[in-house]
């Protein structure tokens, strides 16, 4: 079952805007994780935000946590048309013993309009 | 690094035919992970290992599923008899430490038809 939901679903924007999306969990985290993929290929990392840390930045990218409200943002600035993907949060769910395992959410579809 | 390969990239099949997918990870890596990804279910996980031991296999939907990790550097996927409902993206995935705390390498995936 998914731990982490995107919101919105489906977002499209023009270049040079910035886009924002956000994901919700239930249960607390150790850390949360967020995945690109582009149309027919694997998901590639991005950035992951642990349960101690409130904002971080990779490039134009910005994620932000809110262990409180169990939340995360992912902030693209000045987007570019290959930017176009669908982007999942994931977080750790606990597997038993004490292995933990990443639960994904199902996506933002992210469209970037030259 | 040639990053996490798969095979085969496509698959058809019919119904009741035995299905085999192949995972090689990323050398060196030592958790490799099994995904199942469709429009209505999301990404799901079936399986992982870690220094080629199951660690959790309750993703696997039902007997027909089956996976094995004989040696750190290759990892297979059976469905055995497959069914159209099995039909969807299955993709491989390694990283290099246990659990969830750590990046996560996908291959290309491998995409399966079952008629």
């Amino acid at each position: 079952s998914q731990q982490g939901e995107e919101d919105p679903q489906a977002l499209s924007i023009q270049e040079g805007e910035n886009a924002t999306m956000n994901c919700s969990y239930k249960t607390s985290i150790n850390n949360l994780q967020w995945y690109r993929q582009n149309s027919g290929r694997g998901l590639v990392h991005l950035i992951l935000i642990r349960s101690n840390e409130r904002e971080k930045h990779s490039g134009r990218l910005r994620v932000t946590l809110d262990t409180s409200k169990k939340s995360s943002s992912l902030l693209i600035t000045a987007s570019r048309a290959a930017d176009t993907a669908s982007y999942f949060c994931a977080t750790d769910a606990y597997s038993g013993g004490s292995n933990y395992k990443l639960t994904f959410g199902k996506g933002t579809l992210l469209t970037v309009n030259p | 690094d040639a990053g996490v390969i798969q095979s085969p990239r496509h698959e058809v099949t019919e119904m009741g035919q035995e299905v085999t997918l192949r995972c090689k990870p990323i050398s060196g890596h030592n958790s490799l992970f099994w995904y199942r990804q469709t429009m209505m279910r999301g990404l799901e996980l079936l399986i992982y290992f870690n220094n080629n031991v199951p660690i959790d296999d309750s993703g696997m939907p039902e007997d027909r599923f089956s996976a094995k990790m004989p040696n750190a550097s290759f990892s297979t996927l059976k469905i055995q008899p497959s069914e159209p409902r099995d039909s969807a993206v299955y993709f491989c995935a390694s990283s290099n430490g246990q659990g969830a705390s750590y990046e996560q390498y996908f291959g290309p995936g491998t995409r399966l038809t079952v008629t």
